[in-house]
């Protein structure tokens, strides 16, 4: 069974710039979540997406917003970059509805790098 | 709210010997715990869960964990460590406020060490 998939595996961007990360979940699962994994800040959750539908997010500013598509792959997009973004993005999924008693499964995450 | 704390750091052990990760909890109602190990440029890989049931649950990779309500721990266990246990790891809470939040709350990780 293949597991969570992510890509790119690295990026560097400026500040100001504009990023597009991207994840497919295991098959069979229909929720999405993205966390950030930043030096000195831990794991951080950022997004959840079930069925299509955002259904919860973290304490981070607009400019972090995403998408889940019909296939349940998602897009997590980051705009007007700073330096501070710099990070590894993780994806994770798990069974329909987030259900509270399933584990998320991550994948090996996006490092964003800012200059 | 819901808190998770890993108390230490680091986590030194000889290969051979028995080690634990300690990490404690703050939930109002019902603790969902999980355990989950990171190696160099790798995403998280999931141990096991405490869901409900017994206080002791087995995991992968021979680890297992103790959930202790009274003292609101969920420590990490192994009998006998290997060098290829050493790596980063997270205890987690998910966490639900008015409802389900999606949302895992970790604690800051452990990194272990296991010396030949």
């Amino acid at each position: 069974e293949a597991g969570v998939t992510q890509s790119p595996t690295h990026l560097i961007k400026t500040r100001g710039q504009q990023v597009t990360l991207r994840c497919s979940p295991i098959s069979g699962h229909t929720s999405v979540y993205w966390y950030q994994q930043a030096l000195g800040l831990g794991l951080q959750f950022l997004l959840w997406y079930d069925e299509g539908e955002e259904r919860n997010r973290g304490n981070f500013p607009p400019r972090f917003s995403g998408r889940q598509f019909p296939n349940y792959s998602s897009e997590l997009n980051v705009n007007a970059l700073e330096l501070e973004d710099s990070a590894l993005y993780l994806c994770a999924s798990s069974l329909r509805g987030g259900q509270i008693n399933q584990p998320q499964h991550f994948g090996d995450g996006t490092r964003l790098s800012i200059l | 709210a819901q808190s998770v704390a890993q108390p230490e750091d680091q986590v030194n052990v000889a290969e051979g010997n028995p080690l634990t990760v300690k990490c404690t909890y703050s939930v109002s109602g019902n603790p969902y715990l999980f355990w989950y190990v990171q190696y160099p440029n790798r995403g998280l890989q999931f141990l096991l869960k405490y869901i409900t049931g017994d206080n002791l649950v087995k995991g992968s990779y021979g680890f297992e964990a103790e959930f202790n309500k009274s003292q609101t721990s969920f420590h990490l266990k192994k009998p006998s460590a290997l060098v290829s246990d050493s790596a980063l790891y997270f205890c987690a809470v998910r966490g639900y406020g008015s409802g389900n939040t999606g949302k895992l709350i970790f604690g800051q990780g452990t990194t272990l060490q296991v010396k030949p």
